[in-house]
């Protein structure tokens, strides 16, 4: 039983420059969540997807940002022009349905450090 | 908007010892699920144990259990018998009952460590 799989693990990028990063759901996992947690806090809702549907976004997600799911498989998340801001982790986390106390299960996440 | 709050940052128990971390949330909702998630050091972050608001008895998993009073809205976790291999953060979550709002909200952590 293979988990969710994110890739890259660390990321190190110099402002201003595009990444992007993978994350591979549980098989048959139609719910693939990203969150993104900054040092010292908890993790934060970006957005998720219903297999290929992206069906919530949060403000967070600045106009930088860009996340897609185009088989409902893997999902990317991209972001543009990168700011020092942008410098956390990345989690991906994939649940099999929307109901009830169905757990959602994290990835090891992609560390992004913007230079 | 929901939030969550864990007022300890750190706490630290003697090993085999029993802990509890505190968690209280607001929320104008009545049906909602709590989470509680375990985050080693480098390593991804794990469910502990989850809890129905609409049940009224404590969720029970192995040396975890949970005290939740809904009308406080707290939701605590103890862990009995502490062991080396519960060193982690660990964060408190809520999530919303209604279908079409899945996402965790998670309270700051707490981290805990385990005293030889």
């Amino acid at each position: 039983d293979t988990g969710v799989s994110q890739d890259p693990r660390h990321k190190i990028t110099k402002r201003g420059q595009n990444v992007t990063f993978r994350c591979d759901p549980i098989s048959e996992h139609n719910r693939l969540y990203w969150y993104r947690q900054t040092l010292g806090q908890g993790p934060e809702f970006l957005t998720y997807f219903q297999n290929e549907a992206q069906l919530e976004k949060s403000r967070l997600l600045s106009d930088r940002f860009s996340a897609e799911r185009p088989k409902g498989s893997f999902s990317t998340l991209e972001i543009q022009r990168t700011e020092q801001g942008d410098s956390a982790m990345y989690l991906c986390a994939s649940s099999p349905k929307p109901t009830g106390t169905d757990t959602q299960y994290f990835g090891p996440g992609t560390r992004l450090t913007v230079l | 908007a929901q939030t969550v709050t864990q007022s300890q940052p750190e706490m630290s128990v003697q090993e085999a010892e029993t802990v509890t971390l505190s968690c209280t949330y607001d929320t104008s909702e009545s049906d909602y699920y709590l989470f509680w998630y375990k985050q080693p050091p480098s390593r991804q972050m794990i469910l502990v144990i989850r809890q129905e608001a609409y049940k009224q008895q404590n969720a029970t998993e192995n040396r975890f259990s949970v005290n939740f009073q809904k009308a406080a809205k707290s939701f605590s976790l103890k862990i009995s018998d502490s062991q080396l291999g519960d060193a982690a953060m660990y964060f408190c979550a809520y999530r919303s009952e209604d279908f079409g709002n899945e996402k965790l909200t998670f309270g700051t952590g707490t981290r805990l460590t385990i005293i030889p």
